[in-house]
């Protein structure tokens, strides 16, 4: 039961450098989305994908870029990682089937840029 | 305006105490309700799902009042293993949007 699973869990990068952040969900669920949490500030969206083949810009989109080739995959890619990128990165997936239903988060990955 | 607000605390109470957590809504179309609680450095945990007509699990309360576009978190007996941050979230349907406050740190003290 393996519900959203991220990895990495840890990764430090240099500036500059590229990384994948890759978000799986075994819940069938249509809705996935991906957070940055930093401290004092919350949660907050960076992209999310309302069904496969599709993506869009959250509150801080830039930076990042997103696919969703694949129904039960979402990732998340930093093309050139810059120090304000350090942070918690959370994903997250909802079902569409019926309407109220909760978030389900994965355990997520903590990136350091130096 | 933000979308959610929190009295981000500290609440420091002690065991045994009742403490209560409000949250803000500033909009009125916001159509679904939860309270999910997250521990350091941890992912969020959904706590419970918040109900037009209040609704209770255990020794949690919540309540929605959508006229004051207002919720509230009441835990009663408040145990060791609360302490926590407390964030309120909103949800719109369309595009199935979710708003999440700061939150609100909980420590119950021994």
């Amino acid at each position: 039961n393996a519900g959203v699973t991220q990895t990495p869990k840890f990764r430090v990068l240099k500036t500059g450098q590229s990384m994948t952040l890759l978000c799986a969900q075994d819940m069938n669920h249509e809705y996935m989305y991906w957070y940055r949490q930093d401290p004092g500030m919350g949660l907050r969206l960076i992209h999310y994908s309302v069904g496969e083949g599709t993506t869009a810009k959250g509150e801080v989109p830039d930076g990042y870029n997103v696919s969703r080739l694949k129904k039960q995959n979402f990732l998340l890619g930093l093309e050139s990682a810059a120090p304000s990128q350090t942070s918690v990165y959370f994903c997250a997936s909802s079902s569409d089937r019926v309407e109220g239903q909760p978030q389900h988060f994965g355990d997520g990955t903590r990136l350091s840029i130096l | 305006r933000k979308e959610v607000e929190q009295d981000p605390g500290p609440f420091n109470v002690p065991e045994g105490a009742t403490v209560a957590f409000n949250c803000t809504y500033s909009n009125s179309a916001s159509q679904s309700f939860f309270w999910y609680r997250q521990d350091c450095r941890k992912e969020p945990k959904l706590l419970m799902s918040v109900y037009s007509s209040g609704n209770e699990d255990g020794r949690f309360t919540a309540q929605l009042n959508r006229a004051s576009q207002y919720i509230s978190l009441l835990i009663r007996d408040s145990k060791l293993s609360d302490s926590a941050t407390y964030l309120c979230v909103v949800n719109r349907y369309t595009g199935n949007q979710f708003y999440f406050g700061t939150g609100t740190s909980l420590t119950v003290i021994p």
